[in-house]
């Protein structure tokens, strides 16, 4: 059963844009891992933010944590069209348990 | 370091022909998986192993055997494939399950 549960579905924007995507989780988590595919390729690990962590920067991506809410957001500033990706979110619980992904937000920038 | 490796990168079966998907990791992780995506489905868990001789079902076991006799390979089988399990196939290896995890670039498979 899928943990983390992404919203937009689908996103379109312009370049030079910002994008925001946002997780949604169920249980309590140890941490929440953002990732990225391109068309055709396996995930890239992103971001990981543990659960007493509020807020993590990485160039130019921002990811908050709100584990009051059981919800994250990944913002992408200034975005650009090799940005062009599907962006999943995995949420982790405790233990050796394993990762559980979400289906992810397909994210086009147009140039 | 190579990473994650897989092979094939795509594959045609007929229904009910059996095979193996090849996963290996230079990375002396204890922790591999294997996953299985579907356009709409996101990824879904098929089998893990948190380290030699150790492996546990995931979400979607049924119709799939793995292994784990060392730390650098961990095989899938599919034993009488079916059209259903036609889909791309990930594996991913790291430090634990709670980890980042690196990914494979994934095997294609069709099942006519």
């Amino acid at each position: 059963s899928q943990q983390g549960e992404e919203d937009p579905q689908a996103l379109s924007i312009q370049e030079g844009e910002n994008a925001t995507m946002n997780c949604s989780y169920k249980t309590s988590i140890n941490n929440l891992q953002w990732y990225r595919q391109n068309s055709g390729r396996g995930l890239v690990h992103l971001i990981l933010i543990r659960s007493n962590e509020r807020e993590k920067h990485s160039g130019r991506l921002r990811v908050t944590l709100d584990t009051s809410k059981k919800s994250s957001s990944l913002l992408i500033t200034a975005s650009r069209a090799a940005d062009t990706a599907s962006y999943f979110c995995a949420t982790a619980q405790s233990g050796n348990t394993p990762l559980v992904f979400g289906k992810g937000t397909r994210l086009s920038v147009i140039a | 370091n190579a990473g994650v490796t897989q092979t094939p990168k795509f594959q045609v079966l007929k229904t009910g022909q059996s095979m193996t998907l090849q996963c290996a990791q230079d990375m002396n992780h204890e922790y591999m998986s294997w996953y299985r995506q579907d356009p709409g489905m996101g990824l879904r868990l098929i089998h893990y192993s948190v380290g030699a001789g150790i492996t546990d079902q995931g979400e979607v076991p049924n119709g799939y055997n793995v292994s784990r006799s060392t730390t650098e390979d961990f095989p899938l089988r599919l034993l009488s494939a079916a059209p259903s399990q036609t889909s791309v196939y990930f594996c991913a290896s790291s430090v634990t399950g709670t980890e980042t995890q690196y990914f494979g670039p994934g095997t294609r498979l069709l099942v006519l």
